[in-house]
């Protein structure tokens, strides 16, 4: 039981580059979220997904898009990176209101 | 939303003794989170503790939900304890996002 996984650990991009960071649980939870940590800023939503098949923005969705591909992943895609989107990038999923997270992507774009 | 505080911010002890977090809510929930980040920067789930008492082996947690506070209490600390400890409450309505207090940041010295 491995419970959410997430791929890459790290990543450096460049501006405007394109990337997706994958997530995936085995816990079989409907809802799936992707957060970001700033220093002093703590954890933001991103987007989330109540049940397969559906998304929902968040508080800080500007840049991002995500996909559902099932009820196990739920991916993050930058679509042109930029300096602002430098953080640490947290998927979670949730069995009602208890939430797991993986271990985090750091990111780092130049 | 609801507003989540922690205190204190910052705490330092010697290996061996005890302490007590706080984390006060703003409004009345039913459900509660209590999270270890480690200084590798993942986000550990403690306990899901909505009301009542729990423990786990040398932590322990109670939350007074009427009140709208809950303690957690860390018995004969380690070094691997230190990190920053974070409760949330998870708010269907404001977002479907957990809302993360501000932090204990916990440091345990030899």
């Amino acid at each position: 039981n491995a419970g959410v996984t997430q791929t890459p650990k790290f990543q450096v991009l460049k501006t405007g580059q394109s990337m997706t960071l994958q997530c995936a649980q085995d816990m079989n939870h409907n809802s799936m979220y992707w957060y970001r940590q700033d220093p002093g800023m703590g954890l933001r939503l991103i987007y989330y997904s109540a049940s397969e098949g559906t998304t929902d923005k968040g508080e800080v969705p500007n840049g991002y898009n995500v996909s559902r591909l099932n009820k196990r992943e739920f991916s993050l895609r930058l679509e042109s990176a930029a300096p602002s989107q430098t953080s640490v990038y947290f998927c979670a999923s949730s069995r009602a209101y208890e939430q797991y997270f993986g271990p985090g992507t750091r990111l780092t774009v130049t | 939303g609801i507003q989540v505080e922690q205190s204190p911010p910052d705490l330092i002890l010697q290996e061996g003794a005890n302490s007590t977090l706080r984390c006060n809510f703003s409004d009345s929930v039913n459900n509660l989170q209590w999270f270890h980040q480690n200084p590798w920067g993942q986000l550990i789930n403690l306990f899901y503790i909505p009301s009542g008492t729990k423990q786990n082996g040398r932590l322990s947690a109670t939350t007074v939900a009427t009140e709208r506070y809950s303690l957690l209490y860390i018995s004969s600390s380690q070094t691997t304890d230190s990190g920053v400890y974070f409760c949330a409450v998870f708010e269907p309505g404001g977002g479907n996002k957990l809302t993360f207090g501000t932090g204990t940041q916990l440091k345990v010295e030899l």
